[in-house]
């Protein structure tokens, strides 16, 4: 069974650098994009971005890029998304999420990780 | 970006009945839309991909359809598990946008 497994909470102070990931299980990690979601706390969900581990092409949602980097090592099965400078209101919970067709980066999200918890507080 | 409306916004109804949520996209997304189910604490849960096929492991009860660019998501005879948020998403264009939710309660 394919999981995506997350690192766990986080509490950080506005400004400190941060880096979460999101670790696939299974050999076929490189043929699958990893999105990334923001759901803020009591609200919706807001696509964020997503890469292809194969070859780190990356697609960003305009409204969020230069505020997060997403990134991925296809040699342990794993992506990150990161911070240099966390800030109050990037306090969330961020889901990884893979697409159901191999290679796709448009199709719906079927495999879900548990989602990290980020708290940014001072 | 394209916009993802979601109507109603909350809606309460009983077990056994017949519910319907929509989704209207502000451009034509031809069949990309997406619906998913959250329940407290959970991540979504992919319940209909391409507007209108059952994702696998998903009760035939849920279906999609589709009208230009209006999208619906059908419960037919709601059960008690079925209360949670239902989002749509369109996955034509990025940012694959989600509409603001739907949440749904069980009288």
């Amino acid at each position: 069974e394919v999981q995506l497994v997350q690192s766990g909470p986080e509490v950080k102070k506005p400004g400190e650098s941060l880096k979460i990931s999101c670790k696939g299980s299974g050999n076929s990690f490189t043929n699958y994009w990893i999105g990334w979601v923001r759901q803020m706390p009591g609200k919706g969900l807001e696509w964020m971005g997503i890469i292809y581990p194969g070859d780190s092409d990356t697609r960003y949602s305009p409204s969020l890029q230069g505020q997060v980097t997403i990134s991925a090592d296809k040699s342990i099965s794993t992506a990150y998304l990161q911070w240099s400078g966390v800030r109050a209101s990037d306090t969330a919970m961020y889901y990884c999420a893979r697409p159901r067709e191999t290679g796709s980066s448009h199709a719906g999200f079927d495999i879900w990780g548990q989602g990290t918890m980020v708290t940014v507080s001072s | 970006d394209i916009q993802m409306t979601q109507s109603p916004s909350s809606l309460s109804a009983s077990v056994g009945d017949r519910v319907t949520i929509t989704c209207r996209a502000s451009q034509s997304i031809s069949n990309y839309l997406n619906w998913y189910q959250q329940k407290p604490g959970q991540a979504p849960k992919l319940l209909i991909y391409d507007a209108s096929s059952l994702q696998s492991g998903v009760p035939s009860r849920f279906s999609g359809s589709a009208s230009g660019t209006d999208f619906i998501l059908t419960i037919c005879s709601l059960q008690p598990e079925d209360s949670a948020t239902y989002y749509c998403q369109q996955s034509h264009t990025a940012p694959l946008t989600f509409g603001q939710g739907t949440r749904l309660e069980i009288k």
